[in-house]
Protein backbone atom coordinates (compact mmCIF):
# COMPACT_ATOMS: atom_id res chain seq x y z
CA UNK A 1 0.00 0.00 0.00
CA UNK A 2 1.09 3.32 -1.19
CA UNK A 3 1.90 5.62 2.15
CA UNK A 4 0.56 8.47 0.02
CA UNK A 5 -2.98 7.78 -1.50
CA UNK A 6 -4.63 9.90 -4.52
CA UNK A 7 -8.60 9.89 -4.69
CA UNK A 8 -9.76 9.38 -7.35
CA UNK A 9 -7.56 7.77 -9.91
CA UNK A 10 -9.35 9.43 -12.44
CA UNK A 11 -12.17 12.44 -13.26
CA UNK A 12 -14.17 14.01 -15.27
CA UNK A 13 -15.85 17.11 -15.31
CA UNK A 14 -18.20 19.35 -17.22
CA UNK A 15 -16.35 22.93 -17.88
CA UNK A 16 -17.33 25.08 -14.81
CA UNK A 17 -17.86 22.56 -12.12
CA UNK A 18 -15.93 22.83 -8.62
CA UNK A 19 -13.54 19.77 -8.52
CA UNK A 20 -12.10 18.35 -5.51
CA UNK A 21 -8.99 16.05 -5.47
CA UNK A 22 -8.17 14.35 -2.50
CA UNK A 23 -5.19 12.91 -0.98
CA UNK A 24 -4.34 10.86 2.43
CA UNK A 25 -1.03 10.29 3.70
CA UNK A 26 0.22 7.34 6.11
CA UNK A 27 3.45 8.75 7.49
CA UNK A 28 4.79 12.19 9.15
CA UNK A 29 6.27 14.52 6.41
CA UNK A 30 7.52 17.52 6.44
CA UNK A 31 5.09 19.04 3.99
CA UNK A 32 3.13 18.68 1.42
CA UNK A 33 3.37 19.51 -2.39
CA UNK A 34 0.44 19.44 -5.01
CA UNK A 35 1.87 19.07 -8.65
CA UNK A 36 0.33 19.61 -12.02
CA UNK A 37 1.75 17.68 -14.96
CA UNK A 38 0.60 17.97 -18.54
CA UNK A 39 0.76 15.11 -21.44
CA UNK A 40 3.80 16.61 -22.50
CA UNK A 41 5.64 15.41 -19.08
CA UNK A 42 6.51 18.85 -17.80
CA UNK A 43 5.11 19.52 -14.30
CA UNK A 44 4.60 22.32 -12.63
CA UNK A 45 4.74 22.91 -8.66
CA UNK A 46 1.60 24.19 -7.51
CA UNK A 47 1.48 24.39 -3.48
CA UNK A 48 3.45 24.04 -0.66
CA UNK A 49 1.59 23.05 2.52
CA UNK A 50 2.50 21.98 6.12
CA UNK A 51 -0.48 23.68 7.71
CA UNK A 52 -4.14 25.38 6.53
CA UNK A 53 -4.91 26.55 3.30
CA UNK A 54 -3.47 28.20 0.37
CA UNK A 55 -5.28 29.75 -2.45
CA UNK A 56 -4.01 30.46 -5.95
CA UNK A 57 -6.36 31.99 -8.71
CA UNK A 58 -9.21 28.96 -8.97
CA UNK A 59 -6.75 26.82 -7.42
CA UNK A 60 -7.19 26.14 -3.77
CA UNK A 61 -5.05 23.72 -1.27
CA UNK A 62 -6.08 22.45 2.26
CA UNK A 63 -4.21 20.82 4.70
CA UNK A 64 -5.76 18.57 8.16
CA UNK A 65 -2.00 17.44 9.93
CA UNK A 66 -4.34 15.67 12.59
CA UNK A 67 -6.20 13.39 9.83
CA UNK A 68 -2.97 13.31 7.44
CA UNK A 69 -5.51 14.82 4.71
CA UNK A 70 -5.28 17.33 2.07
CA UNK A 71 -7.55 18.06 -0.64
CA UNK A 72 -6.97 20.22 -3.86
CA UNK A 73 -9.87 22.40 -5.02
CA UNK A 74 -10.27 23.56 -8.34
CA UNK A 75 -13.14 26.30 -8.79
CA UNK A 76 -14.65 27.32 -12.64
CA UNK A 77 -13.05 24.34 -13.94
CA UNK A 78 -11.71 24.93 -17.67
CA UNK A 79 -10.19 22.48 -20.33
CA UNK A 80 -7.02 23.30 -19.87
CA UNK A 81 -7.06 22.22 -16.13
CA UNK A 82 -7.30 18.83 -18.02
CA UNK A 83 -3.76 17.37 -16.48
CA UNK A 84 -2.75 14.89 -14.05
CA UNK A 85 -2.62 16.15 -10.36
CA UNK A 86 0.01 14.58 -8.00
CA UNK A 87 0.40 15.19 -4.32
CA UNK A 88 3.64 14.09 -2.95
CA UNK A 89 6.02 14.98 0.09
CA UNK A 90 9.16 16.12 -1.81
CA UNK A 91 11.17 16.31 1.03
CA UNK A 92 10.10 12.87 2.35
CA UNK A 93 10.48 11.33 -1.15
CA UNK A 94 7.00 9.90 -0.91
CA UNK A 95 4.64 10.55 -4.11
CA UNK A 96 1.36 9.47 -4.96
CA UNK A 97 0.48 8.12 -8.11
CA UNK A 98 -1.49 11.07 -9.33
CA UNK A 99 -5.42 11.86 -10.18
CA UNK A 100 -5.90 12.06 -14.04
CA UNK A 101 -8.43 15.11 -14.48
CA UNK A 102 -10.42 15.61 -17.81
CA UNK A 103 -12.46 18.52 -18.18
CA UNK A 104 -15.09 18.79 -21.11
CA UNK A 105 -16.27 21.70 -22.56
CA UNK B 1 9.75 28.25 -19.13
CA UNK B 2 10.28 27.16 -15.25
CA UNK B 3 13.80 28.23 -15.51
CA UNK B 4 14.73 24.63 -15.36
CA UNK B 5 15.77 23.46 -18.50
CA UNK B 6 16.23 19.47 -19.53
CA UNK B 7 17.86 18.13 -22.80
CA UNK B 8 17.68 16.53 -24.89
CA UNK B 9 13.44 16.30 -24.75
CA UNK B 10 13.55 12.86 -26.45
CA UNK B 11 16.52 10.71 -26.60
CA UNK B 12 16.14 7.07 -28.11
CA UNK B 13 19.43 4.66 -27.50
CA UNK B 14 20.53 1.48 -27.97
CA UNK B 15 21.71 -0.53 -24.69
CA UNK B 16 24.90 -0.48 -25.68
CA UNK B 17 24.96 3.12 -26.18
CA UNK B 18 26.52 5.83 -23.61
CA UNK B 19 24.41 9.32 -23.59
CA UNK B 20 24.04 11.88 -20.58
CA UNK B 21 20.99 14.35 -19.92
CA UNK B 22 21.67 17.51 -18.71
CA UNK B 23 20.02 19.52 -16.66
CA UNK B 24 20.42 23.46 -16.12
CA UNK B 25 19.14 25.95 -13.52
CA UNK B 26 19.04 30.16 -13.68
CA UNK B 27 17.05 30.36 -10.16
CA UNK B 28 19.69 30.64 -7.81
CA UNK B 29 18.64 27.61 -5.84
CA UNK B 30 21.01 25.05 -3.62
CA UNK B 31 19.55 21.70 -4.67
CA UNK B 32 19.03 19.60 -7.68
CA UNK B 33 17.32 16.12 -8.14
CA UNK B 34 17.01 13.54 -10.49
CA UNK B 35 13.65 11.87 -11.10
CA UNK B 36 12.13 8.74 -13.01
CA UNK B 37 8.46 8.24 -13.81
CA UNK B 38 8.00 5.02 -15.81
CA UNK B 39 4.57 4.26 -17.31
CA UNK B 40 1.41 4.13 -14.75
CA UNK B 41 3.77 4.10 -11.83
CA UNK B 42 4.48 7.26 -9.26
CA UNK B 43 7.71 9.52 -9.29
CA UNK B 44 10.86 7.81 -7.85
CA UNK B 45 13.55 9.99 -6.62
CA UNK B 46 16.43 8.70 -8.21
CA UNK B 47 19.32 11.55 -6.78
CA UNK B 48 19.49 14.83 -4.60
CA UNK B 49 22.46 17.37 -5.04
CA UNK B 50 22.40 20.13 -2.03
CA UNK B 51 25.36 22.28 -2.11
CA UNK B 52 26.99 20.35 -4.69
CA UNK B 53 27.33 17.33 -2.38
CA UNK B 54 25.03 14.20 -3.43
CA UNK B 55 22.96 13.40 -0.58
CA UNK B 56 20.60 10.96 -1.79
CA UNK B 57 21.08 7.87 -3.84
CA UNK B 58 17.94 5.83 -3.44
CA UNK B 59 19.07 2.82 -4.55
CA UNK B 60 19.32 3.27 -8.40
CA UNK B 61 21.59 0.83 -10.73
CA UNK B 62 25.13 1.79 -11.33
CA UNK B 63 24.10 2.17 -14.87
CA UNK B 64 22.90 5.43 -14.26
CA UNK B 65 25.73 8.01 -12.99
CA UNK B 66 24.76 11.56 -11.70
CA UNK B 67 27.09 14.22 -12.22
CA UNK B 68 27.03 18.14 -10.19
CA UNK B 69 30.11 19.98 -11.22
CA UNK B 70 28.38 23.83 -10.30
CA UNK B 71 24.83 24.65 -8.59
CA UNK B 72 23.66 24.90 -11.98
CA UNK B 73 24.13 22.18 -13.60
CA UNK B 74 22.96 18.35 -13.55
CA UNK B 75 24.23 15.31 -15.61
CA UNK B 76 22.67 12.14 -15.77
CA UNK B 77 25.50 9.57 -17.27
CA UNK B 78 23.62 6.18 -18.95
CA UNK B 79 25.57 3.55 -20.22
CA UNK B 80 24.22 -0.21 -20.84
CA UNK B 81 20.76 0.39 -19.99
CA UNK B 82 17.95 -1.81 -20.03
CA UNK B 83 14.44 -1.05 -21.99
CA UNK B 84 12.98 -1.09 -18.36
CA UNK B 85 14.80 2.21 -18.46
CA UNK B 86 12.43 3.75 -20.91
CA UNK B 87 10.47 6.64 -18.89
CA UNK B 88 10.50 10.31 -18.22
CA UNK B 89 13.35 11.45 -16.58
CA UNK B 90 12.90 14.86 -14.76
CA UNK B 91 15.27 17.40 -13.03
CA UNK B 92 13.69 19.48 -10.04
CA UNK B 93 15.63 22.59 -8.15
CA UNK B 94 14.98 23.83 -5.01
CA UNK B 95 16.49 26.36 -2.63
CA UNK B 96 16.69 24.86 0.77
CA UNK B 97 15.54 26.20 3.21
CA UNK B 98 12.62 27.59 1.04
CA UNK B 99 12.30 31.09 1.16
CA UNK B 100 8.31 32.24 2.68
CA UNK B 101 5.62 31.76 -0.03
CA UNK B 102 8.23 29.53 -2.41
CA UNK B 103 6.27 26.84 -4.41
CA UNK B 104 9.05 24.95 -3.40
CA UNK B 105 10.50 22.39 -6.45
CA UNK B 106 10.57 23.78 -10.18
CA UNK B 107 10.84 20.89 -12.93
CA UNK B 108 12.19 20.90 -15.65
CA UNK B 109 10.00 19.61 -18.85
CA UNK B 110 11.63 16.21 -18.73
CA UNK B 111 13.56 13.87 -21.28
CA UNK B 112 11.52 11.28 -22.55
CA UNK B 113 14.22 8.16 -22.74
CA UNK B 114 13.45 4.93 -24.81
CA UNK B 115 16.16 2.18 -24.60
CA UNK B 116 15.76 -0.26 -27.51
Amino acid sequence: KNEVEQSPQNLTAQEGEFITINCSYSVGISALHWLQQHPGGGIVSLFMLSSGKKKHGRLIATINIQEKHSSLHITASHPRDSAVYICAALNDMRFGAGTRLTVKP
Amino acid sequence: ETGVTQTPRHLVMGMTNKKSLKCEQHLGHNAMYWYKQSAKKPLELMFVYNFKEQTENNSVPSRFSPECPNSSHLFLHLHTLQPEDSALYLCASSQDPPPPGDYGYTFGSGTRLTVV
